[in-house]
């Protein structure tokens, strides 16, 4: 049962251009969202986050989009820059559950130059 | 000055071998945590203390148990190892905050 769904396994997007990932959630009591990116044989770093008193977190080039009724969130990236590409997890939380993240599968960003 | 590190990196080891993977973070953080990520890649959390008490424990076999010395440790133990062991494990910490910050992974594979 995942609750926490990334639908694009991989996203190829032009240096400069935008880059969206998308995220969707099934449980309505995540109240906090994240977004990690990982390198190949290297742990997922924190990105940005967002609480779900909010539908806007901005930090530099990335920016997350927070829609409650459509349970989704996304992540937007301007202008891409080929060091971007990774793997990028989306992670929600429910506040007070001991911080427990659940993971979306990830998406893969191809940057290219 | 690595902020969560795990030794080994990579553990190549033989079906009903035991086994033990570490964890040390240098942040301050009262919380740690055991996560693996599976062949479909989905990060799943397994374990977390804080301060030196379990406070997760999700549906893992009793294989696995987790061992917290001090809060800037947790290790995690693993016997009789299986083939559906092998896995990627991560360790991760975090403060009083939602954001957790990983350690490099540990790559395990069982022959």
């Amino acid at each position: 049962d995942q609750q926490v769904k990334q639908n694009s396994p991989s996203l190829s997007v032009q240096e400069g251009r935008i880059s969206i990932l998308n995220c969707d959630y099934t449980n309505s009591m995540f109240d906090y969202f994240l977004w990690y990116k990982k390198y190949p044989a290297e742990g997922p770093t924190f990105l940005i986050s967002i609480s779900s008193i909010k539908d806007k977190n901005e930090d530099g080039r990335f920016t997350v989009f927070l829609n409650k009724s459509a349970k989704h969130l996304s992540l937007h990236i301007v202008p891409s820059q080929p060091g971007d590409s990774a793997v990028y997890f989306c992670a929600a939380s429910v506040t007070g559950s001991a911080r427990q993240l659940t993971f979306g599968s990830g998406t893969q960003l191809t940057v290219l130059p | 000055d690595t902020a969560v590190s795990q030794t080994p990196k990579y553990l190549v080891t033989q079906m009903g071998n035991d086994k033990s993977i570490k964890c040390e973070q240098n942040l301050g953080h009262d919380t740690m945590y055991w996560y693996k990520q599976d062949s479909k890649k989905f990060l799943k959390i397994m374990f977390s203390y804080n301060n030196k008490e379990l406070i997760i424990n999700e549906t893992v076999p009793n294989r696995f148990s987790p061992k917290s010395p001090d809060k800037a440790h947790l290790n995690l133990h693993i016997n009789s190892l299986e083939l559906g062991d092998s896995a990627v494990y991560f360790c991760a910490s975090s403060q009083s905050s939602n954001e957790q910050f990983f350690g490099p992974g540990t790559r395990l594979t069982v022959l």
